[in-house]
């Protein structure tokens, strides 16, 4: 089973469309972080959270310890938002991240 | 503002054959990792390293990888003898103390 589990798998929205995704992840953590993966395959850092909310102008990031559970929020969402979003995760007090599978955005005009 | 840089973008080499994966990660940051996607799958964990060694590796890891700090700039990535299976984007990473990791372009390895 993997440690760090997305959904939905792929997202396909209208522009102007407030955005929903999801990760939830099964051991302790030190912080979990957001990151966004374009076609060309580069990788992007969003956020890092160990507790409560960020924002990053149309970006929100949510995570709940006890629940174990992120959201990542896209208010407002945009065709250049269409990207894979992923969540990862440090486990306890290892350095290395701990990758889900990815979330696919399409947002179409 | 500040980046990480990997060289070369794409990389095709025959099977056996060696390859060094370079990087040139942000210059005040103290911890290095190097982590690869097979295409189509999620990104995998390979090596972290701190204070000139290895701090963590994953089993993927093994006697046919090595990382080097040749000086103070370069983190590199050594495939001794590759295989088809090592066929993937290699990406390079650096963090600071309680930072996020900035992640390179990445390198893609083809072997054929």
């Amino acid at each position: 089973k993997n440690e760090v589990e997305q959904s939905p798998q792929n997202l396909t929205a209208q522009e102007g469309e407030f955005i929903t995704i999801n990760c939830s992840y099964s051991v302790g953590i030190s912080a979990l972080h957001w990151l966004q993966q374009h076609p060309g395959g580069g990788i992007v850092s969003l956020f890092m959270l160990s507790s409560g909310k960020k924002k990053h102008g149309r970006l929100i990031a949510t995570i709940n310890i006890q629940e174990k559970h992120s959201s990542l929020h896209i208010t407002a969402s945009h065709p250049r938002d269409s990207a894979v979003y992923i969540c990862a995760v440090n486990k306890g007090g290892s350095e290395k991240l701990v990758f889900g599978k990815g979330t696919k955005l399409t947002v179409n005009p | 503002e500040p980046e990480v840089t990997q060289t070369p973008s794409h990389q095709v080499t025959q099977m056996g054959q060696e390859v060094i994966l370079r990087c040139v990660p942000i210059s005040n940051h103290l911890y290095f990792y190097w982590y690869r996607q097979i295409l189509g799958q999620k990104v995998e964990f390979l090596v972290s390293f701190y204070n000139n060694e290895i701090s963590e590796k994953s089993e993927i890891f093994d006697d046919q990888f090595s990382v080097e700090r040749p000086d103070g700039s370069n983190f590199t990535l050594k495939i001794r003898s590759t295989k088809l299976e090592d066929s993937a984007m290699y990406f390079c990473a650096s963090a600071g103390q309680n930072t996020e990791a900035f992640f390179g372009q990445g390198t893609r390895l083809t072997v054929v």
